[in-house]
């Protein structure tokens, strides 16, 4: 597509429960990266694709977080047995040469945990 | 990690005005994003800007990488330039900072 597309746009869980949100980066892009955003503050890395590897997962803030990318395309962020501190948008941005292009963000998935 | 800070943390401006925003970097990096955040929550790139001065209609960018900061100028600033400010250093990854927030009254 023309854009990073990430869904769904918003997403309402009860706490204990498990979400898994998407990311499909725009075509062609080989590198992917996963970003959390809190409430008034800057985009936190979270986790690194290069194809279908993964090369940095050193932000993911617990292991209940999960992160793949299987065919080296699509993208999913699994979060198990969330808890309320996991409320926040998560961003997903793609780009061609990682280092030397710019990243293009989707517009987010903002995750409600009650 | 880098750190990377904004100022202003905020900034109300009259339409027409213009505007500075500095960010400033404790290391070296290999390049540098702005990104404006609307009211949306939608993160959109302004500039890619390792070194040197770009612009771009009313915006233009400037980063002094052996001094280690980067401004962001708003000339004659228009209500849809309200959000919020963030610049980005590059290393593969994206250190973000805490961001200015802009408003824009008519």
């Amino acid at each position: 597509g023309a854009g990073v597309s990430q869904s769904p746009r918003y997403k309402v869980a009860k706490r204990g429960q498990d979400v898994a949100l998407r990311c499909d980066p725009i075509s062609g892009h080989v590198s992917l990266f996963w970003y959390q955003q809190a409430l008034g503050q800057g985009p936190e890395f979270l986790t690194y694709f290069q194809n279908e590897a993964q090369l940095d997962k050193s932000g993911l803030p617990s292991d209940r977080f999960f992160a793949e990318r299987p065919e080296g395309s699509v993208s999913t962020l699994k979060i198990q047995r969330t808890q309320q501190e996991d409320s926040a948008v998560y961003l997903c941005a793609s780009t061609l040469l990682v280092g030397d292009q710019p990243q293009h963000f989707g517009d987010g998935t903002r995750l409600s945990i009650l | 990690g880098i750190q990377v800070e904004q100022s202003p943390p905020d900034l109300i401006l009259q339409e027409g005005a213009n505007s500075t925003l500095r960010c400033n970097f404790s290391d070296s990096v290999n390049n540098l994003q702005w990104f404006h955040q609307n009211p949306w929550g939608q993160l959109i790139n302004l500039f890619y800007i390792p070194s040197g001065t770009k612009q771009n209609g009313r915006l233009s960018a400037t980063t002094v990488a052996t001094e280690r900061y980067s401004l962001l100028y708003i000339s004659s600033s228009q209500t849809t330039d309200s959000g919020v400010y963030f610049c980005a250093v590059v290393d593969y990854k994206l250190s973000f900072g805490a961001g200015t927030t802009v408003t824009v009254r008519a």
